[in-house]
């Protein structure tokens, strides 16, 4: 199973809107509504942004949202902060009944 | 709260084996999945396997079938991961995470690094 593709860095200016693509196939992301996204800080453990394509946690800000059309799925960050640097992966269910995450995406706010 | 509590670093030397163990609090055990997903320094997340707590069933990813195994002690609540034949490139932090479909609580990460 190849990992799902996403863009290596995503950069914007404080209160832009960024988007970071996480691209599968039919077998996952075109296949099932279980797609996620975590934010990373370095030297931290992942944290739950988005699940089942677009749904919020309680407690994550409403400038996350989530979409998907076709194989492939998206995050896009609004009012961007510098908070919001870090890296965000994307993982998505299988048909094997595995799942797989995306490369990782290093989002820079200039 | 919901918790889960790793095991301490391990250092192992080629062919060996590891074990790491996550314990929960705060929540039902039986009642979520528990992954494994790792890290190598610098890289991205892979997921390893899954196992449901009230079941013992266990689902891993291809490229550790034969070489990891998730186990579970329900009467304290805790997960194990033993992944053998360990090599350089196994070095990592590890991960063990709640739920299915998607994984709201992480363990805090266990650094595994193997080394002659």
């Amino acid at each position: 199973q190849s990992a799902l593709t996403q863009p290596a860095s995503v950069s914007g200016s404080p209160g832009q809107s960024i988007t970071i693509s996480c691209t599968g196939t039919s077998s996952d992301v075109g296949g099932y509504k279980y797609v996620s996204w975590y934010q990373q800080y370095p030297g931290k453990a992942p944290k739950l942004m988005i699940y089942d394509v677009s749904n919020r946690p309680s407690g994550v800000s409403n400038r996350f949202s989530g979409s998907k059309s076709g194989n492939t799925a998206a995050l896009t960050i609004s009012g961007l902060q510098a908070e919001d640097e870090a890296d965000y992966y994307c993982i998505s269910y299988t048909s094997s009944s595995t799942y797989v995450f995306g490369t990782g995406t290093k989002v820079t706010v200039l | 709260q919901v918790q889960l509590v790793q095991s301490g670093a391990e250092v192992k030397k080629p062919g060996a084996s590891v074990k790491v163990s996550c314990k929960a609090s705060g929540y039902t055990f039986t009642s979520y999945d528990i992954n494994w997903v790792r890290q190598a320094t610098g890289q991205g997340l892979e997921w390893m396997g899954w196992m449901n707590p009230n079941s013992g069933n266990t689902v891993y990813a291809q490229k550790f079938q034969g070489r990891v195994t998730i186990t579970r002690d329900n009467s304290i609540s805790t997960a194990y991961m033993e992944l053998n034949s360990l090599r350089s490139d196994d070095t990592a932090v590890y991960y063990c995470a709640r739920g299915g479909s998607y994984k709201d609580y992480w363990g805090q990460g266990t650094l595994v690094t193997v080394s002659s």
